[in-house]
């Protein structure tokens, strides 16, 4: 079982409505929780960072934090062709832990 | 805003072949991490420092080594390069342990 999964799509969603991505993590010590989004051949970019349970709104995209449950969602509103892309998870583990762990990516696509 | 700089951004190299990929980090950030994509892959940690000295240490191969200068750049090192080497390479930096890592654009290395 890898640390962190994704349900690695793709994830066809209509032009304006909500896309919803998910992932768990294994670890439960975990204490910092990333959403990167990444373009083919290009590098991951920031979306949004977490640290507590409940949600966290910026823009059209909103983070939610579960720890009990261990998982982490991303909800995209009014989405854009532009936001088609593959999106990766990204836990960083307690106990001083520095490196990120990633999930496999959801690949979304945004049909016009 | 500056962000990280990573050079060369493309490198072909035979078999056997040794490499050295640079990354200089966004200004003030004093923590390096280094990662690889391989291809249809989420990135995997190799490497990490802070203020000069190993952080982390992840999957890197015994063949790989990696420094950080007083500068903060750092250096990663591929000797005796293997066809499974080819892969994005990329580095990020951070403004302190724990803090959110930011990207750079990544090298593709190809191993012939």
């Amino acid at each position: 079982q890898k640390e962190v999964e994704q349900n690695s799509g793709p994830l066809s969603v209509p032009e304006g409505a909500i896309a919803s991505l998910n992932c768990t993590y294994s670890d439960r010590g975990s204490q910092s929780f990333f959403w990167y989004r990444q373009y083919s051949g290009k590098s991951p970019e920031l979306i949004m960072s977490i640290y507590s349970n409940g949600d966290k709104e910026d823009g059209r995209f909103t983070a939610q934090l579960n720890k009990a449950s261990q998982y982490v969602s991303l909800l995209i509103r009014d989405s854009q062709p532009s936001d088609s892309a593959t999106y990766l998870c990204a836990v960083r583990g307690g106990r001083g832990a520095q490196k990120l762990v990633f999930g496999q990516g959801t690949r979304l696509t945004i049909n016009p | 805003a500056a962000g990280v700089i990573q050079s060369p951004r493309h490198l072909i190299k035979e078999k056997r072949e040794t490499a050295t990929l640079k990354c200089y980090p966004i200004p003030r950030h004093d923590t390096v991490y280094w990662y690889q994509q391989g291809p249809g892959q989420d990135p995997q940690f190799l490497i990490s420092f802070y203020e000069k000295m190993q952080s982390d240490k992840g999957s890197i191969p015994d063949r790989f080594s990696a420094q950080q200068f007083s500068d903060y750049h750092s250096e990663l090192n591929m000797s005796s390069l293997e066809l499974g080497d080819s892969a994005l390479y990329f580095c990020a930096s951070s403004l302190g342990l724990g803090d959110t890592q930011y990207f750079g654009p990544g090298t593709r290395l190809t191993v012939l």
